[in-house]
C-alpha cells in the first residue's frame, strides 16, 4: 500500500470548515483514499473513503485531485467534538489479502472556540 | 452495526509473563489485525491475518505472536512481557480492502 504524508497539526475556528490535507503521490489505480479519525483513548473511526471522484456523506466531503497524488477532508462546520486524530491512509479494494495498511501520525486537528 | 470487541480495556501485567490480548469481530470479516499505538508514532501494523490460520508479519512482530482458530477471533500474544511492550493495542477487522472497523483499544502496561 502506498504511504500518505500529512501535516502534523491544524487549528480551526468553531462553526469554520476545517480543510486537511494529505498527499499520497504513490497511489496506484486500484487503492482508495480512505480517512479515519480518533478521539482521545479511543479507536480510529472511519469517516469516508474515494476513488477519484469527489464524495460526501453525513460527516465529511473529500475532495481527490485529478492525478490522484492528494486529497482534502472537509468539515464543513467544525465542532469542538471534532477535535481528534485525522489519518489518512491508501488501501487495494480490489485485493482480497488486504495487506498492511499503514497509517503514519496523521493530523492533529485541535477546534478552537 | 460492525463490533469489534476487545477483551479488556485496561490491563497490568508483570515483567516475564504471558499475555494474550483477544479481539473477536461479529462481521464474518476475513481480515483482522492488531497494531499497537504510542505517543509520537501513530498506529503501527503488528500482525494480520487474512483467513483463519493464515497470518502475515506486519511492521513490528518482534516479541508477539498471533493466534486465528476461528474466523471472529484474533488474539495477540505476548510470550514473555516487557516494558517496552507497554502500549495501547488496537484490534481492526475489515471485508477484503473495505473499511476497518477499529476495537476501543486495551492499554496494556507492563511492570
Amino acid at each position: 500500500d502506498a504511504k500518505t504524508t500529512q501535516p502534523p497539526s491544524m487549528d480551526c475556528a468553531e462553526g469554520r470548515a476545517a480543510n486537511l490535507p494529505c498527499n499520497h503521490s504513490t497511489i496506484s489505480g486500484n487503492e482508495y483514499v480512505y480517512w479515519y479519525r480518533q478521539i482521545h483513548s479511543q479507536g480510529p473511526q472511519y469517516i469516508i473513503h474515494g476513488l477519484k471522484n469527489n464524495e460526501t456523506n453525513e460527516m465529511a466531503s473529500l475532495i481527490i485531485t485529478e492525478d490522484r497524488k492528494s486529497s482534502t477532508l472537509i468539515l464543513p462546520h467544525a465542532t469542538l467534538r471534532d477535535t481528534a486524530v485525522y489519518y489518512c491512509i491508501v488501501r487495494d479494494f480490489l485485493n482480497t489479502n488486504a495487506g498492511k495498511s499503514t497509517f503514519g501520525d496523521g493530523t492533529t486537528l485541535t477546534v478552537k472556540p | 452495526d460492525v463490533k469489534v470487541t476487545q477483551s479488556s480495556r485496561y490491563l497490568v501485567k508483570r515483567t516475564g509473563e504471558k499475555v494474550f490480548l483477544e479481539c473477536v469481530q461479529d462481521m464474518d470479516h476475513e481480515n483482522m489485525f492488531w497494531y499497537r499505538q504510542d505517543p509520537g508514532l501513530g498506529l503501527r501494523l503488528i500482525y494480520f491475518s487474512y483467513d483463519v490460520k493464515m497470518k502475515e508479519k506486519g511492521d513490528i512482530p518482534e516479541g508477539y505472536s498471533v493466534s486465528r482458530e476461528k474466523k471472529e477471533r484474533f488474539s495477540l500474544i505476548l510470550e514473555s512481557a516487557s516494558t517496552n511492550q507497554t502500549s495501547m493495542y488496537l484490534c481492526a477487522s475489515s471485508w477484503a480492502g473495505e473499511k476497518l472497523f477499529f476495537g476501543s483499544g486495551t492499554q496494556l502496561s507492563v511492570l
